[in-house]
């Protein structure tokens, strides 16, 4: 079964710091993975994907398949980085993790 | 317009009472997908089109719920005697790619707020 666990609901740390939002997931087959995230009285929009190996907005994921793992990582937390973050697995169709709510704090 | 549209924005329902959700997916998106989403929770997969076909409804919880896209555009979900375990937001999202061609990005409407009273 598929399935995506973001195991902390609330992530708070101060600007400048390391932020990592964990994620994990359940699929026996080949998954693409993605983040993302809803601004304050914003639309959920696309982050990034695994495939595309990219840095957007300073955020990178990186796919650990020993793991079943793709956090999401930034090394200098800014306030404007402050909303809700989902992972979300696609196979045979795109389930979303319950999300991982980033409290970046002055 | 330019995204993906979705009306009511809110809408209370009387338990018992039928309501009709609609998405107006982006312009020449084929794949469209709704998903409830539950206070604190993440969205949850309802159902799929690709076009007009409804490739996966796995997700509709019950009997009462019902989706369609007779023309390939425009979607309604439509839930049928309401009950207060039915409040939720439910999402519509579009997507240009087809399911299986690469990851294809879904983009998001706002939203339809339904209150069971």
């Amino acid at each position: 079964a598929q399935r995506v666990t973001q195991p902390e609901k609330l992530l708070s740390v101060f600007k400048g710091a390391p932020v990592e939002l964990k994620c994990n997931y359940s699929y026996s087959g080949s998954p693409e993975l993605f983040w993302y995230v809803q601004y304050s009285r914003q639309r959920l929009q696309l982050l990034l994907r695994h495939i595309s190996r990219e840095s957007i907005k300073g955020f990178t994921a990186d796919l650990n398949k020993g793991e079943t793992s793709f956090h999401l990582k930034k090394p200098f937390a800014q306030e404007e980085d402050s909303a809700m973050y989902y992972c979300a697995l696609r196979a045979s169709k795109i389930i979303f993790g319950s999300g991982t709510r980033l409290s970046i704090r002055p | 317009g330019a995204g993906v549209s979705q009306s009511p924005r809110y809408k209370v329902a009387k338990r018992g009472q039928d309501v009709a959700l609609r998405c107006d997916p982006i312009s020449g998106h084929v794949s469209l997908f709704w998903y409830q989403q539950a206070l604190g929770q993440g969205p949850e997969f309802l159902t799929y089109f690709q076009n007009e076909a409804q490739l996966d409804k796995s997700g509709l919880p019950s009997d009462r719920f019902f989706a369609e896209r007779p023309e390939g555009s425009v979607s309604t979900l439509k839930i049928q005697r309401t009950q207060q375990e039915d409040s939720a937001v439910y999402l519509c999202a579009s997507s240009l790619v087809r399911r299986g061609l690469g990851a294809g990005e879904l983009f998001f409407g706002e939203g339809s707020r339904l209150t069971v009273l």
